[in-house]
């Protein structure tokens, strides 16, 4: 089993619609959470970041944490065309060596 | 602007010719980390560094080397490079391991033959 489960996808959505990802994650001394796009032949790109539980929000995105449930999501409201790409969670803490461990990724499609 | 570069953007080679890829960084970050992407296996951490002459394995380091001579630059090194190695590579820097978002590169489509 993997420490980081992503669902690959594809998820394909019309323009404007809700964008709900989400990963879920086995080790519990992560700490800090991220997730980055990706579009085709770029490399990831930061778009949040987060410590512990609770959420985050940063114009249309919006992460969430749930340690308790060892459950990440990532929310993108008004979804554009644009938004269409990979999303890749990733996490870290001190007592899991700080190695940085990705998820999967999974395929955005944002359809106008 | 702050940035990783990465060159070559596409590399075609043959089995056994040794190649070197570059990774230079201008943000002044200690860490700094190769990664592999193929479909189905995701990221893939290669080597890492610290900082200057402190490098140490990732998870799937066979085959390739690294150096950090310099604290802006990290190569990455496949002596004989083989067919089980074509991927896209990237690089990528931080302040400190693991604890701030990571800065990648563009990245090294690599096609060994």
């Amino acid at each position: 089993q993997k420490e980081v489960e992503q669902d690959p996808g594809p998820l394909s959505v019309p323009e404007g619609a809700i964008v709900s990802l989400n990963c879920t994650y086995s080790n519990s001394a992560f700490q800090y959470f991220m997730w980055y796009r990706q579009y085709s032949r770029k490399g990831p790109e930061l778009l949040m970041y987060t410590y512990s539980s609770g959420n985050k929000e940063d114009g249309r995105f919006t992460a969430q944490v749930d340690k308790s449930s060892k459950y990440i999501s990532l929310f993108i409201r008004d979804s554009q065309p644009s938004d269409s790409a990979t999303y890749l969670c990733a996490m870290s803490g001190e007592a899991a060596g700080n190695k940085l461990t990705f998820g999967g990724g999974t395929r955005v499609l944002v359809k106008p | 602007e702050a940035q990783v570069t990465q060159n070559p953007r596409y590399l075609i080679t043959v089995t056994g010719k040794k190649l070197t890829v570059t990774c230079s960084q201008n943000m002044n970050h200690e860490y700094m980390s190769w990664y592999r992407q193929d479909p189905g296996l995701g990221l893939r951490q290669i080597y890492y560094s610290m900082n200057v002459e402190v490098t140490d394995k990732g998870d799937v380091p066979e085959g390739y080397k690294v150096s950090r001579k310099e604290k802006r630059n990290f190569p990455l090194i496949l002596e004989s490079p083989s067919p089980n190695q074509t991927s896209l590579y990237f690089c990528a820097s931080s302040p400190v391991r693991g604890l701030y978002g990571y800065t990648f590169g563009s990245g090294t489509r690599l096609t060994v033959v």
